[in-house]
């Protein structure tokens, strides 16, 4: 059973508009998600996370949202580049060690 | 900088032949893990280590062990590697359940 979700394997975004990469996740005990950016041949780098208490974070670009009721993440990234293009995962935790990860999203921003 | 190093990179090894990964970090964090990722998959926790407590995840083959001589370096020993075996291995760090940060990751190959 997946806890955490990414139903778009891929997507495709023209250079300077938004992106937003989505994630579901089913169990109501996370509290904690991060998302992270993937190139290939590397580790996960950490890009931004969000605590349950919050319904928004920002970093620069980067604006991540959660929706609690609906059980739902999403990452946003405006203006997007062509550095952006990578696979983006979210992860969850229920506020143990353990984070589930999800299969990931494959960003490729056009130039 | 501080930071998760992994060694080596890439390794291929034979089909029955141990093979040993290593982790050393520069972060001083207390919690180091190790997950295994395959090809469009998510990363899938394999153990980790709470300071000198060792943590298995119930699904982990008993083919795969750790050590962690102290608190900067951990090892992933692979005692007779199998073709499903072969995947990327990516060493995590944390400072107790706090934002994990990863290795580049080492890539083996299994013939």
């Amino acid at each position: 059973d997946q806890q955490v979700k990414q139903n778009s394997p891929s997507l495709s975004v023209q250079e300077g508009r938004i992106s937003i990469l989505n994630c579901d996740y089913t169990n109501s005990m996370f509290d904690y998600f991060l998302w992270y950016k993937k190139y290939p041949a590397e580790g996960p780098t950490f890009l931004i996370s969000i605590s349950s208490i919050k319904d928004k974070n920002e970093d620069g670009r980067f604006t991540v949202f959660l929706n609690k009721s609906a059980k739902h993440l999403s990452l946003h990234i405006v203006p997007s580049q062509p550095g952006d293009s990578a696979v983006y995962f979210c992860a969850a935790s229920s506020g143990t060690y353990k984070y589930i990860f999800g299969t990931g999203t494959r960003l490729k921003v056009l130039a | 900088d501080a930071m998760v190093i992994q060694n080596p990179r890439y390794q291929v090894t034979q089909f029955g032949k141990p093979v040993t990964l290593s982790c050393s970090q520069t972060l001083n964090h207390n919690v180091m893990y190790w997950y295994q990722q395959k090809s469009s998959q998510a990363p899938k926790l394999l153990f980790h280590y709470y300071d000198k407590d060792f943590n298995n995840e119930a699904d982990t083959p008993d083919n795969f062990q750790s050590r962690r001589p102290n608190t900067s370096f951990c090892f992933l020993d692979i005692r007779s590697p199998g073709l499903g075996d072969a995947a990327m291995y990516l060493c995590a760090t944390s400072r107790y359940t706090d934002t994990q940060y990863f290795g580049p990751g080492t890539r083996l190959t299994v013939l």
